[in-house]
């Protein structure tokens, strides 16, 4: 089946040491976007790739980047990270952002700080 | 901002209709209103979304008031599967707007 598949699905690292998040979509499309959802809270879009061009939202922290070699994956890189860091990160997928907005979303991956 | 106000919680007897409000008194006549859910330790899933008239597919219908000031999401015979967060969401169709999920409703379905 087609699917949206996030490793690995449970990540602990120290304070401070980098740390990189995986994502591989078959479904093909061309926009893909990365999330935090902290615990009991909703999720937050951090950015996004429209196939190749980098759409960050304003409030997120510079200590997040990402990186998207090809269609189907892509890659959040957390440099420094810290206790706040802590999260649920999720993966989703659309075709497009175009009227029909229905996207894909991963399993998640869960981030723990010590 | 929030576009939508949702209860925090609500419950359901197992196999009645489960029906989750959502007041979104602000939206535009260019917005539609998309609902997703989020069963725990997963990642959110696509329901339904619809503009002005209701919708109904496999999993869900959406009925919008005609003034488009709010809707309601109806799960028809609702299974323990069916707990879950659930998101109103409004947005645009136009340009790259997101996806912005406000806090949402738990609903708990009861055996």
């Amino acid at each position: 089946d087609a699917m949206v598949i996030q490793n690995p699905r449970y990540q602990v690292t120290q304070f401070g040491k980098p740390v990189t998040l995986s994502c591989s979509q078959t479904l093909n499309h061309n926009v893909m976007y990365w999330y935090q959802q902290k615990s009991s809270q909703a999720p937050k879009l951090l950015f996004h790739y429209y196939d190749k061009d980098f759409n960050n939202e304003a409030d997120t922290p510079d200590n997040f980047q990402s990186r998207r070699p090809n269609t189907s994956f892509c890659f959040l890189d957390i440099r420094s990270p810290g206790l706040g860091d802590a999260a649920m990160y999720l993966c989703a997928t659309s075709r497009d952002q175009g009227v029909f907005y229905e996207q894909y979303f991963g399993p998640g991956t869960r981030l723990t700080v010590t | 901002d929030a576009k939508t106000t949702q209860p925090t919680s609500m419950d359901c007897a197992e196999g009645r209709a489960a029906n989750l409000p959502c007041n979104h008194s602000t939206i535009s006549g260019n917005e539609y209103v998309y609902w997703y859910r989020q069963i725990h330790s997963q990642g959110p899933q696509y329901i339904i979304h619809g503009l002005k008239n209701n919708e109904t597919n496999e999993m869900a219908s959406l009925i919008i008031t005609e003034d488009r000031k709010s809707s309601t999401l109806i799960l028809p015979h609702a299974t323990l599967r069916d707990t879950a967060v659930y998101y109103c969401i409004v947005r645009s169709n136009f340009g790259n707007e997101k996806l912005t999920f406000g806090t949402g409703t738990r609903l708990t379905i009861i055996p």
